[in-house]
């Protein structure tokens, strides 16, 4: 069976300093990953994916994440956090091996960037 | 262009009602995903269309509820005798390849 695990389930951090959001994944085929925003009352926003090819991935805001699979992982960064940042975070797990597309979702981290 | 759209934001139901949640997906996309969030928790599946073919249904909790997508675009998810565990933000999402784009999600609470 497929898992996502988030490791942290709230990151506080100060503005400007640097963030890691953990993210580990077991699967026995093939995936492609996300990582999602999601503001309060809102609904999930893409921040960037991983489907093939480099294992650095660039996103928007100006995070970005490192697949790495001898690790399983798929770590969240930003070098300089802005107080707008402030929000959960999910990392989500699709598979080539023959579903449909849904996606498996860790429990979520949230980040609180303070001043 | 235009997101996916839900309606309506917010939903109060008397425990026993039933209950139902529509979504306009982006125009084009074939697939669209249902999901449940619990406080607290990341998106959980329920159920995927290709147009207007459900084609998979394995997370829908029980037999009360129940999906459609009759014309391929618009999709609505309906609940029968809704129960308290039944709260909860229901998304839904539309994809047209691997990335799927979420709608802000209707807010359930069963009281």
């Amino acid at each position: 069976a497929q898992s996502v695990t988030q490791l942290d389930s709230q990151v506080p951090v100060f503005e400007e300093a640097p963030v890691e959001l953990r993210c580990n994944y077991s699967s026995s085929v093939s995936v492609y990953l996300f990582w999602y925003v999601q503001y309060p009352n809102q609904g999930l926003q893409l921040l960037l994916k991983y489907l093939s090819g480099s294992t650095l991935v660039k996103g928007i805001n100006g995070f970005e994440a490192e697949f790495n699979k001898s690790q399983t992982s798929f770590h969240l960064r930003k070098p300089s956090v802005h107080i707008s940042d402030t929000a959960e975070y999910f990392c989500a797990l699709g598979d080539y091996g023959g579903s449909q597309g849904n996606l498996i979702f860790g429990k979520g981290t949230k980040l609180s960037v303070k001043p | 262009g235009a997101g996916v759209s839900q309606s309506p934001r917010y939903k109060v139901a008397k425990r026993g009602q039933d209950v139902a949640l529509r979504c306009d997906p982006i125009s084009g996309h074939v697939s669209l995903f249902w999901y449940q969030q619990a406080l607290g928790q990341g998106p959980e599946f329920l159920t995927y269309f290709q147009n207007e073919a459900q084609l998979d249904k394995s997370g829908l909790p029980s037999d009360r509820f129940f999906a459609e997508r009759p014309e391929g675009s618009v999709s609505t998810l309906k609940i029968q005798r809704t129960q308290q565990e039944d709260s909860a933000v229901y998304l839904c999402a539309s994809s047209l390849s691997y990335e799927q784009y979420f709608g802000p999600g209707t807010r359930l609470t069963v009281t």
